[in-house]
């Protein structure tokens, strides 16, 4: 199974601030990858995929980067619909599997 | 619009079952993959498996954690996706979400949740 790990798991931040989270695989992911992003009693939502090049399907101040089995979701500039979990996901093979999340709170 | 509308989850006894309903509008079920993903509370997400499209015969994918108790199924009649669950343990105590998969690599729709619950 590919196993993903998420850091951090939380972290607490400020309107404004550029974060990072950081996705690693434990074997390589070829073509399928993605970002969620979950509200608390919310479905899943789409960020972006890809695995290489990325598709982002939410405001520009997301952006993705990586492959191979390093990936990276960054937030230019924190706003405050963006405090949420953050997941990664691989589709690559199965099981399908996704990071164990990162909480983004308010500081 | 796409929806997804999902309905059925219970309070269940421990070695009981449920099956949850997937119901889809505005598109084609048996064009795409259908995921079924789960998180237990306060946890995170969890894939517990797949239907794959009428191209590839409608063929299922699961967990380890659920094969051999949980079958996934369609009803292209009903436009829905069904998630049968055998032999429930404590543990699949969750949020069960269905999800759409889009062959570029992601699931791009999910259903607004339902919640099962395994207890006595």
């Amino acid at each position: 199974d590919t196993q993903l790990t998420q850091s951090p798991s939380f972290l607490s931040a400020s309107v404004g601030d550029r974060v990072t989270i950081t996705c690693r695989a434990s074997q390589v992911i070829t073509k399928y990858f993605a970002w969620y992003q979950q509200k608390p009693g919310r479905a899943p939502k789409l960020l972006m995929y890809g695995a290489s090049t990325f598709q982002r399907v939410v405001p520009s101040r997301f952006s993705g980067f990586g492959s191979g089995t390093e990936f990276t979701l960054t937030i230019s500039s924190l706003q405050p619909e963006d405090f949420a979990t953050y997941y990664c996901q691989q589709l690559d093979t199965y099981p399908l599997t996704f990071g164990g999340g990162t909480k983004v709170e308010i500081k | 619009d796409v929806q997804l509308m999902q309905s059925g989850g219970d309070l269940v006894q421990p070695g009981g079952s449920l099956r949850l309903s997937c119901a889809v509008s505005g598109f084609t079920l048996n064009d795409h993959h259908m995921d079924w993903v789960r998180q237990a509370p306060g946890k995170g997400l969890e894939w517990v498996g797949r239907s794959r499209h009428r191209v590839t015969s409608y063929s299922t994918e699961y967990a380890a954690s659920v094969k051999g108790r949980f079958t996934i199924s369609r009803d292209e009649s009903e436009n829905s996706l069904y998630l049968q669950m055998n032999s429930l343990k404590i543990e699949d105590t969750a949020v069960y979400f269905c999800a759409r998969y889009i062959d570029s690599g992601f699931n791009d729709k999910w259903g607004q949740g339902t919640l099962v619950t395994v207890s006595s």
